[in-house]
């Protein structure tokens, strides 16, 4: 089956520092990804749409230059984190849509924890 | 928008008990109905499906049905194990657009 993965599983960084998360769809290719956060012992909140080859588009009251997404190839979307804060400490989840597909499953990553001390 | 709703947790079972979660769903047209499943510390399992109305979505012994009528797609087990303990997440996909996820169920199942 589709398999997304991300990089890292879990990051630890300093306030202020960026960090650069992976999303990859290892057997498809995905002209779609999405990227959603999760707080803990909540549901998963949609923070962006990640299209292969254009700009992304961000849900309202997600701050498009502080959570930077690309989107270069057709099984990579990337998630930086610039500046972070401790506020910013959650878990990152990507999903990614197959190519040619209608009404399909999106196939979610692991997630990626990050903490900012 | 598209909403969905699902029942308050913790629910907290004994093992081999009945397991009902219910989900509610508002949405224009006809969305897809999805149950994930998340384990402690892991992302997300898609766990079953349906697509279309009266269609069952089963896995694992899960099953859940596409009511149209109610915009109800409850998931429910026979006799729950140990290692059903998670959280459960209903969710719509409306035409391929994003997903839109209830709140999660955290089930405790003890032995």
């Amino acid at each position: 089956g589709a398999v997304v993965s991300q990089h890292p599983s879990w990051v630890i960084c300093k306030s202020g520092t960026s960090v650069k998360i992976e999303c990859r769809s290892l057997d498809f290719q995905a002209t779609t990804m999405f990227w959603y956060r999760q707080f803990p012992k909540q549901s998963l909140m949609l923070m962006a749409t990640s299209n292969e080859g254009s700009k992304a588009t961000y849900e309202q009251g997600v701050e498009k230059d502080k959570f930077l997404i690309n989107h270069a190839s057709l099984t990579l979307s990337t998630l930086t984190v610039t500046s972070a804060h401790p506020e910013d400490s959650s878990f990152y989840i990507c999903s990614a849509k197959s190519v040619g597909t209608t009404q399909e499953t999106q196939y979610f990553g692991p997630g990626t924890r990050l903490l900012v001390l | 928008g598209d909403s969905v709703t699902q029942m308050e947790g913790p629910v907290t079972l004994s093992e081999e008990a009945f397991l009902t979660i219910n989900c509610t769903y508002t949405a224009t047209g006809y969305p897809s109905l999805f149950w994930y499943v998340q384990y402690p510390g892991e992302g997300l399992q898609l766990l079953l499906k349906a697509t279309k109305a009266d269609d069952k979505g089963s896995n694992k012994g899960f099953e859940a049905t596409y009511r149209k009528e109610t915009t109800s797609f409850h998931l429910e087990k026979g006799s729950v194990q140990v290692s059903d303990s998670a959280v459960y997440f209903c969710a719509l996909d409306n035409y391929g657009q994003n997903f839109v996820f209830g709140p999660g169920t955290r089930l405790s199942v003890l032995p």
